[in-house]
């Protein structure tokens, strides 16, 4: 089955500063990924997500870069403020016929310090 | 419109005790899932469901029942609750690849 790794585990940055976290999968069928940002209690909320027919997609302050060829993946936040403070979890699904599980990385914690 | 909404949020069990979790929607989405989510662990499938009266195994069924009789509803059900299920557990409901998620159920199994 697919596999998904996230790096890095933690990332503390400086307010303003970038962040990019990383993700890698196995299965090369997989077609959709998408981000999400999870708060303290509460439940993961959906950020941005990318089709594998897509290399880049920008939303704001948030951008996702993909990578087929290497299997790899990123969520860029630039001018990161303390809201952005969460865990964020990359996935992977290889969608078609009635297939729609996503594979989940292992979450990277972000901590933005003003 | 409420999304996806889970009950109980927080709940606590002695080893052996049976329960249900509820996972509601109203998005009118035909694919819900059961997660649950463990320190370092990330999000792990235990069941899914790809339309009402079906339902699948994920990637961590064991010790797990689901029932999805209506289109709006999804329950995880506990038989006989072991301390390796205290986890939070999270119901997502979509209607292709994106899923959407229910704020949580915190389950504690003493």
């Amino acid at each position: 089955g697919e596999n998904v790794e996230q790096h890095p585990s933690t990332l503390s940055v400086q307010e303003g500063d970038s962040a990019v976290i990383k993700c890698t999968y196995s299965d090369s069928a997989s077609n959709y990924f998408p981000w999400y940002k999870q708060e303290l209690g509460k439940g993961p909320q959906l950020i941005i997500d990318i089709r594998s027919n897509v290399g880049e997609k920008k939303d704001q302050r948030i951008a996702v870069t993909l990578n087929k060829t290497a299997k790899h993946f990123s969520l860029h936040i630039t001018e990161t403020q303390p809201e952005d403070s969460a865990v964020y979890f990359c996935a992977a699904s290889k969608s078609g016929g009635s297939n729609y599980k996503l594979t989940f990385g292992k979450g990277t914690l972000l901590t933005v310090n003003p | 419109n409420a999304g996806v909404t889970q009950t109980p949020k927080f709940r606590v069990l002695k080893t052996g005790q049976s329960m249900t979790l509820l996972c509601a929607q109203d998005m009118n989405h035909e694919y819900m899932y059961w997660y649950r989510q463990d320190p370092g662990m990330g999000l792990r499938l235990i069941h899914y469901s790809v339309g009402e009266g079906t339902t699948a195994k994920g990637e961590v069924p064991d010790g797990y029942n689901v029932s999805r009789l209506k289109k709006q509803n999804f329950l995880l059900g506990l038989e006989s609750a072991a301390p390796s299920q205290t986890s939070v557990y999270f119901c997502a409901s979509g209607t292709t690849d994106t899923q959407y998620f229910g704020p949580g159920t915190r389950l504690t199994v003493l």
